[in-house]
């Protein structure tokens, strides 16, 4: 089966502090993409980052970045210099199938910034 | 930038009723799905389409059907509500385009309560 693990449910980071949250992935696929979301409290889910497997180059996006470890199926998130507004639930999820774009997520982290 | 519609942002429905999910998109994406969340599940797939008159079973159809008769507007049908099916629902669209996998837009989500 093809599941997403995110271990963490529940994060806190200083403020302009850096925090990484985990998540981990089995497929039987070589090449697939992976995602990063970002659920606000006003909940309209908005996407973060996006690996693709075939990449051996960590995908960045400004002050987030990821460090996709291919062999171990991880795929984490670390934000550099939180800012409050980066206050969320963080959703890691990838398309099992090669064919369609049906994503499957993990069950979550929730990630407080502390001012 | 895409808009996703879900039409209800809160419904409170009672066991037994039918009950109608609209979500309406406006970027002509293939794709459209959607999502229950739940607390400590994450996301869980209910239906996607990826065409007009097109279904897929996700993880959890169970309880529920849906229709696309156009293709911005995929409709999340709850038969014969029950109170295990209180959540939230997200739908999401997403294009084919000339990636093969493309990040989700997601609408604002519609909170369900059956009592």
């Amino acid at each position: 089966a093809q599941t997403v693990t995110q271990s963490q449910p529940e994060m806190s980071v200083q403020e302009a502090e850096t925090v990484t949250l985990s998540c981990t992935y089995d497929t039987s696929e070589s090449d697939y993409y992976l995602f990063w979301y970002k659920q606000p409290p006003s909940r309209q889910m908005i996407l973060v980052i996006r690996q693709e497997a075939y990449k051996q180059q960590n995908a960045t996006e400004n002050r987030f970045s990821v460090n996709f470890q291919k062999a171990a199926k991880s795929f984490s998130l670390k934000i550099s210099d939180s800012q409050l507004g980066d206050a969320a639930m963080y959703f890691c999820a990838f398309p099992p199938s090669r064919l369609n774009n049906d994503m499957r997520f993990g069950a979550g982290t929730r990630l407080t910034v502390k001012p | 930038d895409v808009k996703v519609t879900q039409s209800s942002r809160y419904l409170v429905k009672r066991t037994g009723e039918k009950v109608f999910l609209e979500c309406v998109q406006d970027m002509d994406h293939e794709n459209m799905f959607w999502y229950r969340q739940d607390p400590g599940l994450g996301l869980r797939l209910i239906y996607f389409s990826y065409d007009v008159k097109m279904k897929e079973k996700g993880d959890i159809p169970e309880g529920y059907s849906v229709s696309r008769e156009k293709k911005e507007r995929f409709s999340l049908i709850l038969e014969s509500a029950s109170t295990n099916q209180t959540s939230m629902y997200l739908c999401a669209s997403s294009s084919t385009g000339t990636a093969r996998i493309s990040p989700l837009h997601f609408g604002n989500g519609t909170r369900l309560t059956v009592t």
